[in-house]
């Protein structure tokens, strides 16, 4: 059963850039395609992009001028960084796994999420 | 970008009875490319019904999904317990992928 787990600071201040880094186990990275979700604190969910293990990559229009999401097959892992944050980017970071298919952009397997807070 | 509105915004019930939740479409989903997941408070979401009315491994046959083009709904047969908590549409037909705002299942 593949498991994600998601790492990285739990504080970043604003206008600095804020770094994750999901961790794909029981399972290759490989012939699928990766997402980050995010939650603010109470509120519903935002996708903020997606990337395939070739290295190719789709963003939220909202949020692709600071978005870059990488990938690193050889340690099984994704990146997500996202620059110039403010308070309004505090909220639960998930990494997820998209269907088999390359038309199955639902969200199969989920890591934990990771609480991410922009203050000084 | 394909706005999602879920109704309601919150549906108080007993367990034992059923419950209808709505999403609604901005414009059609193409393909009925439609998912449905479950979130409980602390915990990620959880995948139940993908392209509009196939359940994901594992999700108990009280859990449906039906619709196309603009309107979609999940249905629960009979509520259990561990029903309880908030529902999300998400839509994947195009970019950006969005999701609903979610209804929340409370115990009446």
């Amino acid at each position: 059963q593949v498991q994600l787990q998601e790492s990285g600071p739990g504080l970043v201040k604003p206008s600095e850039t804020l770094s994750l880094t999901c961790t794909v186990s029981g399972g290759s990275i490989s012939s699928y395609y990766w997402s980050w979700i995010r939650q603010p604190p109470g509120k519903g969910l935002e996708w903020i992009g997606y990337i395939y293990y070739s290295g190719s990559t789709n963003y939220n229009p909202s949020l692709k001028s600071r978005v870059t999401i990488s990938v690193d097959t050889s340690k099984n892992q994704f990146s997500l960084k996202l620059s110039s944050v403010t308070a309004a980017d505090t909220a639960v970071y998930y990494c997820a796994r998209h269907g088999l298919y390359y038309y199955d952009g639902y969200f199969q397997h989920w890591g934990q999420g990771t609480l991410v807070t922009v203050s000084s | 970008e394909i706005v999602l509105t879920q109704s309601p915004g919150t549906l108080s019930l007993s367990p034992g009875e059923g419950a209808t939740l709505s999403c609604r479409a901005s414009q059609s989903v193409s393909s009925s490319y439609l998912a449905w997941y479950q979130q409980k408070p602390g915990q990620a979401p959880r995948l139940l019904i993908y392209g509009a009315s196939s359940r994901a491994t594992g999700i108990p046959d009280r859990f449906s999904g039906s619709g196309s083009g603009t309107d979609f709904t999940l249905t629960i047969s009979r509520l259990e317990p561990e029903d309880f908590a908030v529902y999300y549409c998400q839509q994947y037909g195009s970019s950006p992928r969005t999701f609903g705002q979610g209804t929340k299942v409370e115990i009446k």
